[in-house]
């Protein structure tokens, strides 16, 4: 199974002010068919997760451009340009590379 | 509009058996792959399981290999998850979602709750 770790953790962030969030995969996310499949999604407290970036760096439809997504390999990161309060909960990168599709541990974004 | 709603969790004593269901609609459902996604409360997830399209294939988490089994009703836009011989670390909200394209998991329900206890 691809193992995926997340860092950090937990993240005290600053309006207004950038973050970022490190996905490091045991082995490289890349499907048969080229392609890397390598995701975020966030979770706000109390609702369901969310897609926010697919294919390493594609956002998905509504996401607000302050969320872009890189890396390549085994190391991805996501990064908020501006934190705004609706950004606080729960990111989680994830992959769909091969079965079973797997999860990092999540990282916590607080204000 | 475009949703997924679970149903069916519960409390339910060890070793028994529950079924869920997730009900689509506001999208042509017998063109999408269904997964499902668990969530220990206040922990991370977990990827439970796949059936393609037409349910042809079908894929499993080894934490659930041989005790559950996804499968699918393309006349009533639903998705089930029957659950047998469940064990306390079962306890999870339970999440349906679509697999979109490409290799995402654009659509995902509210969740519900299983509960595993004696």
């Amino acid at each position: 199974d691809i193992v995926l770790t997340q860092t950090p953790l937990s993240l005290a962030a600053t309006l207004g002010q950038p973050a970022s969030i490190s996905c490091r995969s045991s082995q490289s996310p890349v499907h048969s068919d080229g392609n890397t499949y390598l995701s975020w999604l966030q979770q706000r407290p109390g609702q369901p997760p969310r897609l926010l970036i697919y294919k390493i760096s594609n956002r998905f439809s509504g996401v607000p451009d302050r969320f872009s997504g890189s890396g390549a390999g085994t190391d991805f990161t996501l990064k908020i340009s501006r934190v705004e309060a609706e950004d606080v909960g729960v990111y989680y990168c994830t992959q769909a590379a091969q079965f079973p599709w797997t999860f990092g541990q999540g990282t916590r974004v607080d204000i | 509009q475009v949703q997924l709603v679970e149903s069916g969790g519960g409390v339910v004593q060890p070793g028994r058996s529950l079924r869920l269901s997730c009900a689509a609609s506001g999208f042509t459902f017998s063109s999408h792959g269904m997964h499902w996604v668990r969530q220990p409360p206040g922990k991370g997830l977990e990827w439970v399981a796949v059936i393609w399209y037409d349910g042809s294939n079908k894929y499993y988490a080894d934490s659930v290999k041989g005790r559950f089994t996804i499968s699918r009703d393309n006349t009533k836009n639903t998705l089930y998850l029957q659950m047998n011989s469940l064990r306390a670390e079962d306890t999870a909200v339970y999440y349906c979602a679509r697999w979109g394209t490409p290799k995402i998991l654009d659509l995902w329900g509210q969740g519900t709750l299983v509960t595993v206890s004696s």
